[in-house]
């Protein structure tokens, strides 16, 4: 079984609609993160959790916002999708920085589309 | 900030080819650099790293040394294979927030 899951893997929606892409992580990692991929900028950072309690604005972090439910979770919104939104969506994990624990690992992603 | 600079691609080769794939850095500090890879319809993987200067990643055939003279970290392999077709990305982790930073991603096209 995958570590890092991601659901749904497909997604097309409406403008204006509101999207939760969800990810589960079966690798007891702390830290958990998403992102967005775009072809020709490579990935950004949305979000980033560090433990439960903790949420960080990444690089691109307005239009969207985040749940951490569970150390194992890490959901995703859009609130009011936009088609510039449309995107690859990645969420990945990793321990505590410093040694071998501090690759990030990554899940399968959510393709989005928002017409 | 801190940024990584990747050549374009396409890179298209014959399969048994060198491969050599650019990437410079700009950070502050000692950064850790990696070079992930994405197989088509699947995320990212992780290739290899190196965590201070003059290390040396290497994994599957694919090396990369830590330049900080040059601020590079170009991903090498000596005979590639039409399963190496990729997109590959590289990246660095500064400071203590783990965060990536990546480059844009070169795809690599392997004919055989």
């Amino acid at each position: 079984d995958a570590d890092v899951t991601q659901t749904p893997r497909n997604r097309i929606t409406k403008t204006g609609k509101r999207i939760m892409l969800e990810c589960s992580q079966t690798k007891g990692h702390d830290r958990m993160y998403w992102y967005r991929q775009d072809p020709g900028l490579g990935l950004r950072l949305i979000y980033y959790s560090f433990d439960v309690k903790d949420i960080n604005k990444g690089e691109i972090s307005d239009g969207y916002s985040v749940s951490r439910q569970a150390q194992a979770k890490f959901s995703l919104s859009l609130e009011s999708a936009i088609p510039n939104q449309t995107a690859l969506y990645f969420c990945a994990t990793s321990g505590s920085s410093g040694g071998a624990s501090d690759t990030q690992y990554f899940g399968p992603g959510t393709r989005l589309t928002v017409l | 900030g801190d940024s990584v600079t990747q050549m374009e691609g396409p890179v298209t080769l014959s399969e048994e080819a060198f491969l050599t794939i650019n990437c410079t850095y700009t950070a502050t500090g000692y950064p850790s650099l990696f070079w992930y890879v994405q197989y088509p319809g699947e995320g990212l993987q992780l290739l290899l790293k190196a965590t201070k200067a003059d290390d040396k990643g290497s994994n599957k055939g694919f090396e990369a040394t830590y330049r900080k003279e040059t601020t590079s970290f170009h991903l090498e392999k000596g005979s590639v294979q039409v399963s190496d077709s990729a997109v590959y990305f590289c990246a660095l982790r500064g400071g203590a927030t783990n965060k990536l930073i990546f480059g844009t991603g070169t795809l690599l096209a392997v004919q055989p």
